[in-house]
């Protein structure tokens, strides 16, 4: 199985002050077709997930584009240009490319110091 | 709109079984590969198993593999997980996912609380 491994696992942010997220691989996330799917969702507290990343760089509609994705083979990140009061929760990053199973990291929660 | 709309939740012995219905709407069911996905109380998020477009392929996580099945109709629009032999552990709440690599539409899920 694919192991996903997110730092930090709590990131404590000034509003208005640029945020990171890193998320590491077992092994290679490019799949045969080319492609690599790694995804980026943020949860709110007590929402659902919602997307705002998918194949590791391409941005969702009406994501703010604060949001941006990167990365390739096993080392990808999220980065927050300037965080806003609304980007308090959790996100997660999930692999697509060796499945089953599909795996998730375990998830870095954001706040606002 | 695209919605998936999870019911079906509610409170379950140890040993006990119950059946998870999603409605699909907004979007053409039955061509989408279709996930369950579950979250503990507090935990993070947990792949729980997975049926292709038509039904034809299924895979389970380890965890609830032989006790979890899942299944599709396709003239109802509507996704299921039939869980037996619940134990504490499967205490979360239960989210239906469209797409096999993408995982883009999440329903809002339904609680699932395994209890004596």
């Amino acid at each position: 199985d694919v192991v996903m491994t997110q730092s930090p696992l709590s990131l404590p942010v000034t509003l208005g002050q640029p945020a990171s997220i890193s998320c590491t691989s077992s092994q290679s996330l490019v799949h045969s077709d080319g492609n690599t799917y790694l995804h980026w969702f943020q949860q709110r507290p007590g929402q659902s997930p919602r997307r705002l990343i998918y194949k590791v760089s391409n941005r969702d509609s009406g994501v703010p584009d604060r949001f941006s994705g990167s990365g390739s083979g096993t080392d990808f990140t999220l980065k927050i240009s300037r965080v806003e009061a609304e980007d308090v929760g959790v996100y997660y990053c999930i692999q697509g490319t060796h499945w089953p199973p599909w795996t998730f990291g375990q998830g870095t929660k954001v706040e606002i110091k | 709109q695209v919605q998936l709309v999870e019911s079906g939740g509610g409170v379950v012995q140890p040993g006990g079984s119950l059946r998870l219905p999603c409605a699909a709407s907004g979007f053409t069911f039955s061509t989408y590969g279709m996930h369950w996905v579950r979250q503990a109380p507090g935990k993070g998020l947990e792949w729980v198993a997975y049926i292709g477009y038509d039904g034809g392929n299924k895979y389970y996580a380890d965890s609830v593999k032989g006790r979890f099945t899942i299944s599709r109709d396709n003239s109802k629009n509507t996704l299921y997980l039939q869980m037996n032999s619940l134990r504490a552990e499967d205490t979360a709440v239960y989210y239906c996912v469209r797409g096999m690599y993408y995982m883009d539409v999440w329903g809002k899920g339904t609680t699932v609380t395994v209890s004596s």
